[in-house]
């Protein structure tokens, strides 16, 4: 079975400041991992995915993810924090085309100016 | 390119009334279809999803139940609401064969039960 921890349920930056959002997951076979980003009373919209090949992984607004095998993260970076960070950050992992995805519980991004 | 519908988009219902939310896909054939419920500080519950037509799977046994009478249309019901169904349910599709299930979402339906 698989499985996902975000560790935080609320993450606070400053504006400009390094985001780090972590997540890290169970899976019994190489996993494809997913990170969603959710706006106040909006669905889900993906930022990057890792699926094979490059564990460095560039999604939208200058997010990126590292899959990192021996630790089991995929944690979500960003250098620089901009206002319209805030939202809530989804971790989600599958482990083939044909399963559901297992999400983690999530985690708040504040930005202050 | 593909889009997906949700209606309504908030719902006010009393305890015991019925409930019908709506979700529709545009622009693929076949897709796999899923219904997920947020409550607050409980992350996304997965309720249904389905394969195909007529085929549905429940995750969690509860008094709401989903069908898919097209192929990209799929509908979440209850019967009788509970105050604990209130939540944002939302609708999700993805690709057959995608590479690792890629899941696109709708826009959500608040539901509040009083």
């Amino acid at each position: 079975a698989q499985s996902v921890t975000q560790l935080g349920s609320h993450v606070s930056v400053s504006e400009g400041a390094l985001v780090l959002l972590r997540c890290n997951y169970s899976s019994s076979v190489p996993p494809y991992l997913f990170w969603y980003v959710q706006y106040p009373n909006q669905g889900l919209q993906l930022l990057l995915k890792y699926t094979t090949g490059a564990t460095l992984v560039k999604g939208i607004n200058g997010f990126e993810a590292e899959f990192k095998k021996s630790e089991t993260s995929f944690h979500l970076t960003k250098p620089s924090a901009h206002m319209s960070d805030a939202a809530e950050y989804f971790c989600a992992v599958s482990d083939s085309g044909y399963s559901t995805l297992t999400f983690g519980k999530g985690t708040m991004l504040l930005v202050s100016p | 390119s593909q889009t997906i519908h949700q209606w309504p988009a908030t719902l006010v219902q009393p305890v015991g009334s019925p409930l019908s939310l709506e979700c529709t896909v545009e622009g693929t054939s076949n897709p796999n279809l899923y219904w997920y419920r947020q409550a607050a500080g409980r992350g996304l519950q997965l309720l249904f999803y389905s394969i195909g037509i007529g085929q549905i799977s429940s995750e969690v046994p509860q008094n709401l139940s989903a069908s898919r009478p097209q192929d990209r249309q799929f509908i979440l019901s209850s019967k009788k609401l509970l105050l604990s169904d209130s939540g944002f349910y939302l609708c999700a599709w993805s690709e057959v064969d995608s590479q690792g299930n890629e899941q696109f979402f709708g826009p959500g339906t608040r539901l509040t039960v009083l």
